[in-house]
Order: C-alpha cells, then structure tokens, then sequence
C-alpha cells in the first residue's frame, strides 16, 4: 500500500466502549497528525508527533489518548466518548514539520458516538 | 473564534469557465498558505501554496494570489473541469507545520 491508510472506515460505539484508530504511513515521514472534522467545522488539529515524541497538544480532552509506537504508526485511543465527538478523524503525515512540508491525509475514520 | 474563514460554502461554475474560491484570515502572523482539495471519501490532498513573501503562485490551471493588507486569499481555477468539483480549503501557517489553521470548506461544482 502507498500513502497514508487508516483502519476502520467506520466505526459505531457506546459511550462505555474502549476502542482504537490506527493510521499507517508508507512515506517514509518523520511527522503524523490526529486531525477532527465535525459538521460545519474546520479541521482542527488534536496531536502532532514528530519522531515519534508529541510536539502538540491542542487542549484535547483525555478521553482521546494517542500513541505513537514507531514513526509509521500512530493510534487514537478512544474510551468514555460522548455522542459530541461524533466526526471524521483523519491522519495525515509529513516529512517534517516545516511549514513547506505537505501534510498527506488519509482518507479519515468516520466515527459515531451513541 | 475562526481564524481562517471561507464565507461561501457552495459555488457552481460552468466548464471552461474560472472558478474563484475566497478565504480570509485574521491572525496577521500567519505567514504560509495553503489549498487542499477534498473528495468524498477520500482525505484532503495537497493543491497549491503560497509564502506571505509573495502576491501570486501559479502551478498550471491554479493560481492563488494573496493580498496581506486585506488578509484576503484567493485560488483561481481556469479553465474549470469536471473534474475539479470538490470541497476547498483554505489553511493557514504561524511558521510551522504543527499549527496549521483551516477554513470550513468551499464546495465548487463545475457544470457540463
């Protein structure tokens, strides 16, 4: 695979479940972002990890925990979530973090919260 | 409080003809501005930038020009295809990658 994936699509859950979003990058990218986008919102950007430290932490709540094993790997764990973080959740990659350094995305995990 | 802002969330343009997507911005230190398109199902991909050195970028039927005094940017499409129809965002950059700012989205629709 090439670019970056993301794993599920989509995903249904209770407010008491615990589960997890996975991005996959294939460029060879020191950076990875965990971006949300509700409804009529703009993006915004929730983490960012260069080589593999956080660099970034935009005042998420702690319900949302990533992690970032290796620098082609990061997860987003997801436990005690309302229905208001229902969206699309998507990875994007870079190869640094300077500003003409394109963030790829992936195609985004569509999250519903019940 | 929206720093980057798109105030036209659809436009329809016919083929052949220029398409003009609007952003504006309040943060006088953003100094980096980008456009990515999006399609459905699919992640936003990177399309044109532009340094707050410059007034203008062009790459092929794109062009984004930006006036700094206005805080105003714009991409320009010509001629519109088909198969540009899509959602725009404008986003914006304080000089690092890590803070980038993003509009909520222009929908264009380009008729046959």
């Amino acid at each position: 695979e090439t670019g970056v994936t993301q794993t599920p699509r989509h995903l249904v859950m209770g407010m008491t479940n615990k589960k997890s979003l996975k991005c996959e990058q294939h460029l060879g990218h020191n950076a990875m972002y965990w971006y949300k986008q509700s409804a009529k919102k703009p993006l915004e950007l929730m983490f960012v990890y260069s080589l593999e430290e956080r660099v970034e932490n935009n005042s998420v709540p702690s319900r949302f925990s990533p992690e970032c094993p290796n620098s082609s790997h990061l997860f987003l764990h997801l436990h005690t979530l309302q229905p208001e973080d229902s969206a699309l959740y998507l990875c994007a990659s870079s190869a640094g973090l300077q500003v003409s350094d394109t963030q790829y995305f992936g195609p985004g995990t569509r999250l519903t919260v019940l | 409080d929206q720093q980057v802002k798109q105030n036209s969330p659809s436009l329809s343009v016919q083929e052949g003809r220029i398409s003009i997507l609007n952003c504006d911005y309040t943060n006088s230190m953003f100094d980096y501005f980008l456009w990515y398109k999006k399609y459905p199902a699919e992640g936003p991909t990177f399309l044109i930038s532009i340094s707050s050195i410059k007034d203008k970028n062009e790459d092929g039927r794109f062009t984004v020009f930006l006036n700094k005094s206005a805080k105003h940017l714009s991409l320009h499409i010509v001629p519109s295809q088909p198969g540009d129809s899509a959602v725009y965002f404008c986003a914006a950059s304080a000089g690092t990658a890590s803070k980038l700012t993003f509009g909520t989205g222009t929908r264009l629709q380009v008729t046959l």
